[in-house]
Parts: structure tokens; C-alpha cells; sequence
């Protein structure tokens, strides 16, 4: 069965960086993407960006552009998802999801982890 | 990013129906596209439940029970989520998601309960 295993909790400074790890099982890792999706507290759901695990092409999300990096490791089936330079509003359970590229037909998003909560303060 | 439009609640009682609704911006065709339906329910990753693009061109998640079934209303500019006889674990926020032009797009969410 499709699974996706991610990293546990962190608590960061703000300024410092996070990196979230995702991996997954049952399924071969390089026929799809990982999509990085956050929730604030108590709010709805925000994408971060997509990374094919193909090829390494990614896709960020323009607000994020610039602060996050998404890679991937075939070797383990992981992905992985940094933040740098963390605000107090990045503080969020940050979920990586299966995913196909955008336009793509079919099902997408159809696997979710289990989240990993990120809290940023001082 | 354009704005994907759900009432932020709804409820109606076990047995009955639920329509929930995602609403594009007047400049994005709904007909254009494949409209996501999630599940999340408080602590628990979102769920997959189904796509609708056509009546010809739609898929259920799996495991996910045929009540759950999607639609658009063209004149409306809308996607629906439809769940029919409702049950008390059908209580949760649903999410609308679309690809509209090199990002994703949620939806705010609706909160369903199931009274």
C-alpha cells in the first residue's frame, strides 16, 4: 500500500532554517511527484510547490519562491523540503502529498503523510 | 493566485444530502477544468476523494464510497461536491482544489456537520 512517512515535529528561531523529510513506499517513486502543502493553525490549506521525482523539476509557489527548496533522494524514495529564513507566521503542520504534474489527468494529491507540525518563536 | 470560493459552513442531517460548492473567478472556465474534492477531518491529513472534470472523465479515490460524487454547474461557474445520505462520520472540512495556470489552488474549505 502507498505510503508517505514524514519527519516528526521541529520548533525553530526565527530566521533559522527547517527541512522536512517525506518518504514513501508502495509505489515506484520516480513515476510521480511530491506536492508540499501547509496548514496554520486553525486554517485551510496552502501549496507550497511540487517537485517531480523523474527529473528534480520543481515548481514553487510564488509567494514562497526564493525561501524553500525541494529536493529529492531516489536512492531512499524521499523528499525533502527546506525553509529558510522562518517567520513566525511559516508556524504549520506541513504535509507532503503524491502528486502528479498540474496538468496531468487523473487523480492528484491522492496520498497525503501524516504532517509534520514546524512551530516558529522565540 | 485566483480565489476559489466555499461557504465556510453547511450542515443538513443523517440521511440527507449535502451539496457543497466551489465557486471560480468569472475569468476561469469551470469547464476548463478538473475540480479535487478533499476530506480532513480535525488532527488527520486531508483525504483524496474524488475528481470531476465530465460525467466521462472523473475518478473516486479509493476506498472512497460512491455517496460521495462530483458535478459542475456551468451556469454557476461552480464545482460540486455531492454526498448523499449523509452519516454522522461524513462531519468534517472539505476542500476544493484546480490547477489553473502553474500552481495549485485550495479552496478556503467548508466545515460540514452533520446535525
Amino acid at each position: 500500500q502507498v505510503q508517505l512517512v514524514q519527519s516528526g515535529a521541529e520548533v525553530k528561531k526565527p530566521g533559522a532554517s527547517v527541512k522536512v523529510s517525506c518518504k514513501a513506499s508502495g509505489y515506484t517513486f520516480t513515476s510521480y511527484g511530491i506536492s508540499w502543502v501547509r496548514q496554520a493553525p486553525g486554517q485551510g490549506l496552502e501549496w507550497m510547490g511540487w517537485i517531480s521525482a523523474y527529473n528534480g523539476n520543481t515548481n514553487y509557489a510564488q509567494k514562497l519562491q526564493g525561501r524553500v527548496t525541494m529536493t529529492t533522494d531516489t536512492s531512499t524514495s524521499t523528499a525533502y523540503m527546506e525553509l529558510r529564513s522562518l517567520r513566525s507566521d511559516d508556524t504549520a503542520v506541513y504535509y507532503c502529498a503524491r502528486a502528479r504534474r498540474g496538468a496531468a489527468p487523473g487523480p492528484n494529491f491522492d496520498y497525503w503523510g501524516q504532517g509534520t507540525l514546524v512551530t516558529v518563536s522565540s | 493566485q485566483p480565489v476559489l470560493t466555499q461557504p465556510p459552513s453547511s450542515s443538513a442531517s443523517p440521511g440527507e444530502s449535502a451539496r457543497l460548492t466551489c465557486t471560480l473567478p468569472s475569468d476561469i472556465n469551470v469547464g476548463s477544468y478538473n475540480i479535487y474534492w478533499y476530506q480532513q477531518k480535525p488532527g488527520s491529513p486531508p483525504r483524496y476523494l474524488l475528481y470531476y472534470y465530465s460525467d466521462s472523465d472523473k475518478g473516486q479515490g479509493s476506498g472512497v464510497p460512491s455517496r460521495f460524487s462530483g458535478s459542475k454547474d456551468a451556469s454557476a461557474n461552480t464545482g460540486i461536491l455531492l454526498i448523499s445520505g449523509l452519516q454522522s462520520e461524513d462531519e468534517a472540512d472539505y476542500y476544493c482544489m484546480i490547477w489553473p495556470s502553474n500552481a495549485w489552488v485550495f479552496g478556503g474549505g467548508t466545515k460540514l456537520t452533520v446535525l
